[in-house]
Protein backbone atom coordinates (compact mmCIF):
# COMPACT_ATOMS: atom_id res chain seq x y z
CA UNK A 1 0.00 0.00 0.00
CA UNK A 2 1.28 3.57 -0.94
CA UNK A 3 -0.90 5.57 1.64
CA UNK A 4 -1.76 8.68 0.94
CA UNK A 5 -0.04 10.36 -1.89
CA UNK A 6 0.30 13.98 -2.75
CA UNK A 7 1.55 15.95 -5.72
CA UNK A 8 3.20 17.79 -6.20
CA UNK A 9 5.54 18.55 -3.35
CA UNK A 10 6.60 21.96 -4.05
CA UNK A 11 4.74 24.56 -5.97
CA UNK A 12 5.46 28.08 -6.61
CA UNK A 13 2.41 30.12 -8.15
CA UNK A 14 2.02 33.91 -9.29
CA UNK A 15 -0.94 36.05 -7.98
CA UNK A 16 -4.02 35.41 -9.83
CA UNK A 17 -2.68 31.81 -11.03
CA UNK A 18 -5.17 28.79 -10.26
CA UNK A 19 -4.08 24.98 -9.77
CA UNK A 20 -4.68 21.88 -8.66
CA UNK A 21 -2.92 19.82 -5.34
CA UNK A 22 -3.76 15.91 -6.58
CA UNK A 23 -4.29 13.78 -3.49
CA UNK A 24 -4.83 10.06 -3.65
CA UNK A 25 -5.25 6.94 -1.37
CA UNK A 26 -4.90 3.64 -2.17
CA UNK A 27 -6.67 1.98 1.45
CA UNK A 28 -10.86 2.12 0.39
CA UNK A 29 -11.16 4.63 3.09
CA UNK A 30 -14.14 6.75 2.67
CA UNK A 31 -13.15 10.06 4.37
CA UNK A 32 -10.84 12.54 3.02
CA UNK A 33 -9.79 15.86 3.84
CA UNK A 34 -7.58 19.03 3.14
CA UNK A 35 -5.47 20.99 5.82
CA UNK A 36 -3.42 23.87 5.66
CA UNK A 37 -0.74 24.11 8.14
CA UNK A 38 0.65 27.63 9.16
CA UNK A 39 3.50 28.50 12.14
CA UNK A 40 2.27 29.17 14.97
CA UNK A 41 -1.47 27.79 14.24
CA UNK A 42 -1.77 24.11 13.78
CA UNK A 43 -3.61 22.56 10.71
CA UNK A 44 -6.47 24.23 9.59
CA UNK A 45 -9.45 21.90 8.30
CA UNK A 46 -10.60 23.12 4.17
CA UNK A 47 -12.59 20.88 2.84
CA UNK A 48 -13.69 17.37 3.38
CA UNK A 49 -15.46 14.46 1.88
CA UNK A 50 -17.25 11.77 4.01
CA UNK A 51 -17.69 9.66 0.10
CA UNK A 52 -17.91 9.80 -3.27
CA UNK A 53 -20.05 12.53 -4.79
CA UNK A 54 -19.86 14.10 -1.35
CA UNK A 55 -17.94 17.22 0.16
CA UNK A 56 -18.37 19.99 2.21
CA UNK A 57 -16.47 23.33 3.58
CA UNK A 58 -14.55 23.70 6.72
CA UNK A 59 -12.92 25.99 8.98
CA UNK A 60 -11.34 27.89 6.30
CA UNK A 61 -12.42 27.29 3.11
CA UNK A 62 -12.55 30.31 1.07
CA UNK A 63 -10.68 30.35 -2.23
CA UNK A 64 -10.65 26.58 -2.68
CA UNK A 65 -12.76 24.14 -4.46
CA UNK A 66 -12.77 20.33 -4.09
CA UNK A 67 -14.45 17.45 -5.77
CA UNK A 68 -14.44 13.57 -4.83
CA UNK A 69 -15.69 11.67 -8.25
CA UNK A 70 -14.14 8.60 -7.18
CA UNK A 71 -13.13 7.31 -3.53
CA UNK A 72 -9.44 7.48 -4.21
CA UNK A 73 -9.16 11.10 -5.04
CA UNK A 74 -9.80 14.44 -3.89
CA UNK A 75 -8.35 17.00 -5.61
CA UNK A 76 -7.76 20.66 -4.45
CA UNK A 77 -7.89 23.37 -6.84
CA UNK A 78 -6.95 26.90 -6.36
CA UNK A 79 -8.93 29.47 -8.08
CA UNK A 80 -6.86 31.85 -8.38
CA UNK A 81 -3.67 32.45 -6.11
CA UNK A 82 -3.13 34.87 -3.43
CA UNK A 83 0.09 35.25 -0.97
CA UNK A 84 -2.33 34.45 1.96
CA UNK A 85 -2.86 30.90 0.56
CA UNK A 86 1.15 30.05 1.38
CA UNK A 87 1.18 27.72 3.44
CA UNK A 88 1.90 23.91 3.37
CA UNK A 89 -1.02 21.80 2.59
CA UNK A 90 -1.65 18.17 4.16
CA UNK A 91 -4.20 15.47 2.39
CA UNK A 92 -5.17 13.12 4.65
CA UNK A 93 -7.91 9.76 4.71
CA UNK A 94 -9.71 7.65 7.37
CA UNK A 95 -12.15 5.01 7.17
CA UNK A 96 -15.57 5.00 8.99
CA UNK A 97 -16.85 3.62 12.04
CA UNK A 98 -20.31 5.08 12.33
CA UNK A 99 -19.63 8.66 12.94
CA UNK A 100 -16.88 8.06 15.17
CA UNK A 101 -13.26 9.73 14.89
CA UNK A 102 -10.74 7.79 13.47
CA UNK A 103 -6.94 7.41 12.95
CA UNK A 104 -6.44 9.72 9.89
CA UNK A 105 -3.23 9.10 7.69
CA UNK A 106 -1.33 12.05 6.26
CA UNK A 107 -0.17 12.43 2.78
CA UNK A 108 3.52 14.05 2.20
CA UNK A 109 2.81 17.67 1.91
CA UNK A 110 2.97 20.13 0.02
CA UNK A 111 4.18 23.47 -0.16
CA UNK A 112 3.08 26.09 -1.89
CA UNK A 113 4.53 29.14 -2.26
CA UNK A 114 2.12 32.03 -3.93
CA UNK A 115 4.36 35.44 -4.63
CA UNK B 1 -17.42 24.74 15.69
CA UNK B 2 -14.80 23.24 17.27
CA UNK B 3 -11.93 24.99 19.22
CA UNK B 4 -8.73 23.43 20.86
CA UNK B 5 -6.35 24.89 22.82
CA UNK B 6 -2.84 24.07 23.73
CA UNK B 7 -0.64 24.65 25.97
CA UNK B 8 2.72 25.18 26.30
CA UNK B 9 3.40 25.91 22.97
CA UNK B 10 7.64 25.31 23.58
CA UNK B 11 8.92 22.73 25.78
CA UNK B 12 12.27 21.89 26.91
CA UNK B 13 13.26 18.71 29.08
CA UNK B 14 16.48 17.05 30.07
CA UNK B 15 16.79 13.53 28.78
CA UNK B 16 15.30 10.84 31.40
CA UNK B 17 12.89 14.12 32.53
CA UNK B 18 8.44 13.37 31.52
CA UNK B 19 7.25 16.11 29.47
CA UNK B 20 3.48 16.84 29.74
CA UNK B 21 1.17 19.05 27.34
CA UNK B 22 -2.19 20.27 27.33
CA UNK B 23 -5.42 20.65 26.00
CA UNK B 24 -8.29 22.03 26.21
CA UNK B 25 -11.63 21.69 23.69
CA UNK B 26 -15.25 23.49 23.40
CA UNK B 27 -17.52 21.03 21.79
CA UNK B 28 -19.07 18.79 23.92
CA UNK B 29 -20.07 16.48 21.14
CA UNK B 30 -16.41 16.06 20.42
CA UNK B 31 -15.81 12.10 20.91
CA UNK B 32 -12.21 11.17 19.70
CA UNK B 33 -8.94 13.11 20.95
CA UNK B 34 -6.00 11.90 19.11
CA UNK B 35 -2.56 12.98 19.59
CA UNK B 36 0.22 13.43 16.68
CA UNK B 37 3.76 13.86 16.30
CA UNK B 38 5.56 15.62 13.53
CA UNK B 39 8.98 15.48 13.22
CA UNK B 40 10.37 18.96 10.77
CA UNK B 41 9.69 18.32 7.32
CA UNK B 42 7.60 15.65 7.74
CA UNK B 43 3.83 14.67 8.05
CA UNK B 44 1.77 14.21 11.13
CA UNK B 45 1.57 10.66 12.52
CA UNK B 46 -0.58 9.10 15.16
CA UNK B 47 1.28 8.22 18.48
CA UNK B 48 -2.14 7.82 20.57
CA UNK B 49 -5.60 8.77 20.95
CA UNK B 50 -8.75 8.10 23.27
CA UNK B 51 -12.13 8.19 23.00
CA UNK B 52 -14.65 9.95 24.85
CA UNK B 53 -15.89 6.48 26.90
CA UNK B 54 -12.48 6.05 28.57
CA UNK B 55 -10.43 8.17 31.07
CA UNK B 56 -6.73 6.77 30.55
CA UNK B 57 -4.95 5.20 27.49
CA UNK B 58 -1.53 4.22 28.16
CA UNK B 59 1.07 2.69 25.70
CA UNK B 60 4.66 2.01 26.81
CA UNK B 61 6.23 5.83 27.68
CA UNK B 62 3.08 7.59 26.45
CA UNK B 63 0.06 8.29 28.04
CA UNK B 64 -3.05 10.27 27.27
CA UNK B 65 -5.58 11.17 29.90
CA UNK B 66 -9.19 12.73 29.04
CA UNK B 67 -11.73 14.83 31.83
CA UNK B 68 -14.85 15.12 29.81
CA UNK B 69 -16.72 17.24 32.33
CA UNK B 70 -14.11 19.77 32.37
CA UNK B 71 -13.30 19.53 28.55
CA UNK B 72 -9.26 18.83 28.41
CA UNK B 73 -7.08 15.95 27.74
CA UNK B 74 -3.10 15.90 28.43
CA UNK B 75 -0.06 13.85 26.92
CA UNK B 76 2.31 12.21 29.16
CA UNK B 77 5.92 11.20 28.01
CA UNK B 78 7.91 9.75 30.43
CA UNK B 79 11.62 9.01 30.44
CA UNK B 80 12.30 11.51 27.43
CA UNK B 81 14.43 10.42 24.87
CA UNK B 82 16.37 12.94 22.02
CA UNK B 83 14.21 11.10 19.79
CA UNK B 84 11.36 12.59 21.12
CA UNK B 85 12.01 15.84 20.44
CA UNK B 86 9.71 17.01 17.58
CA UNK B 87 5.99 18.80 17.35
CA UNK B 88 3.04 17.85 19.20
CA UNK B 89 -0.32 18.33 18.26
CA UNK B 90 -3.31 17.35 19.85
CA UNK B 91 -6.99 17.18 18.33
CA UNK B 92 -10.76 16.72 18.60
CA UNK B 93 -13.24 15.15 16.47
CA UNK B 94 -16.89 15.07 17.03
CA UNK B 95 -17.67 13.12 13.53
CA UNK B 96 -15.78 11.85 10.75
CA UNK B 97 -12.08 13.29 9.99
CA UNK B 98 -13.63 16.87 10.89
CA UNK B 99 -10.31 17.51 13.13
CA UNK B 100 -9.90 20.30 15.16
CA UNK B 101 -6.48 21.27 15.94
CA UNK B 102 -4.44 22.69 18.87
CA UNK B 103 -1.75 25.33 17.96
CA UNK B 104 1.20 22.27 18.64
CA UNK B 105 3.75 22.19 20.85
CA UNK B 106 7.45 22.06 20.28
CA UNK B 107 9.21 19.72 22.37
CA UNK B 108 12.73 19.70 22.93
CA UNK B 109 14.68 16.79 24.88
CA UNK B 110 17.99 18.23 25.66
CA UNK B 111 20.67 15.32 26.41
Amino acid sequence: NAGVTQTPKFQVLKTGQSMTLQCAQDMNHEYMSWYRQDPGMGLRLIHYSVGAGITDQGEVPNGYNVSRSTTEDFPLRLLSAAPSQTSVYFCASSYSIGGGGTEAFFGQGTRLTVV
Amino acid sequence: GENVEQHPSTLSVQEGDSAVIKCTYSDSASNYFPWYKQELGKRPQLIIDIRSNVGEKKDQRIAVTLNKTAKHFSLHITETQPEDSAVYFCAAAATGNQFYFGTGTSLTVIP
